[in-house]
């Protein structure tokens, strides 16, 4: 079974633009979460998509924004890119959200903002 | 979620068990505990998880306390490969799929 993708593996954004990064879920799987991850700041939550709805979110400005098709697949989208924002992005799917059900990760999207 | 608490690093032999400790005092009778680990340049991998009792896969064993406060990655051999930073995540009803990860124990194995 394919693992979890996500497109594109790299990126080098300007200041001030905006960014859509895609998460391809494991066939199957429900649900898909996304984080950033920096060196300041390691893993940190961004949100999470079940059924195509939002069901948790982290804390991150209204620029981080997210959505979820009827296929599972997801995108997340940075509006006003900062400086800040260079980080690489996690997706992971997992069959359904809960605490039993572990989560796969793949393999991130580098982001450098100049 | 509730808070975890693992030692920064730890050191281990190729081919010796590595036992990876983490507290957990404040667990409700609800969270999970998961584990994952990062190796460099990779994303996150999961790597087991339980409830109460003692649980094994092809990768590792968990050893939960019996009060739950504490528990134990047990890596049975480890190679270079298992060289890794080790998260220990709990994961209650309300967390969704939401993983709250910390420091987490970064691993080195010698040769």
């Amino acid at each position: 079974k394919a693992g979890v993708t996500q497109t594109p593996r790299y990126l080098i954004k300007t200041r001030g633009q905006q960014v859509t990064l895609s998460c391809s879920p494991i066939s199957g799987h429900r649900s898909v979460s996304w984080y950033q991850q920096t060196p300041g700041q390691g893993l940190q939550f961004l949100f999470e998509y079940f059924s195509e709805t939002q069901r948790n979110k982290g804390n991150f400005p209204g620029r981080f924004s997210g959505r979820q098709f009827s296929n599972s697949r997801s995108e997340m989208n940075v509006s006003t890119l900062e400086l800040g924002d260079s980080a690489l992005y996690l997706c992971a799917s997992s069959l359904y959200a809960g605490a039993t059900y572990e989560q796969y990760f793949g393999p991130g999207t580098r982001l450098t903002v100049t | 979620d509730a808070k975890t608490t693992q030692p920064n690093s730890m050191e281990s032999n190729e081919e010796e068990p590595v036992h990876l400790p983490c507290n957990h005092s404040t667990i409700s009778g609800t969270d999970y505990i998961h584990w994952y680990r990062q190796l460099p340049s990779q994303g996150p991998e999961y790597v087991i998880h339980g409830l109460t009792s003692n649980v094994n896969n092809r990768m590792a064993s968990l050893a939960i306390a019996e009060d739950r406060k504490s528990s134990t990655l047990i890596l049975h051999r480890a190679t270079l490969r298992d060289a890794a930073v080790y998260y220990c995540i709990l994961k209650g009803e309300t967390s969704g799929s939401r993983l709250t990860f910390g420091e987490g124990t970064q691993l080195t194995v010698n040769p």
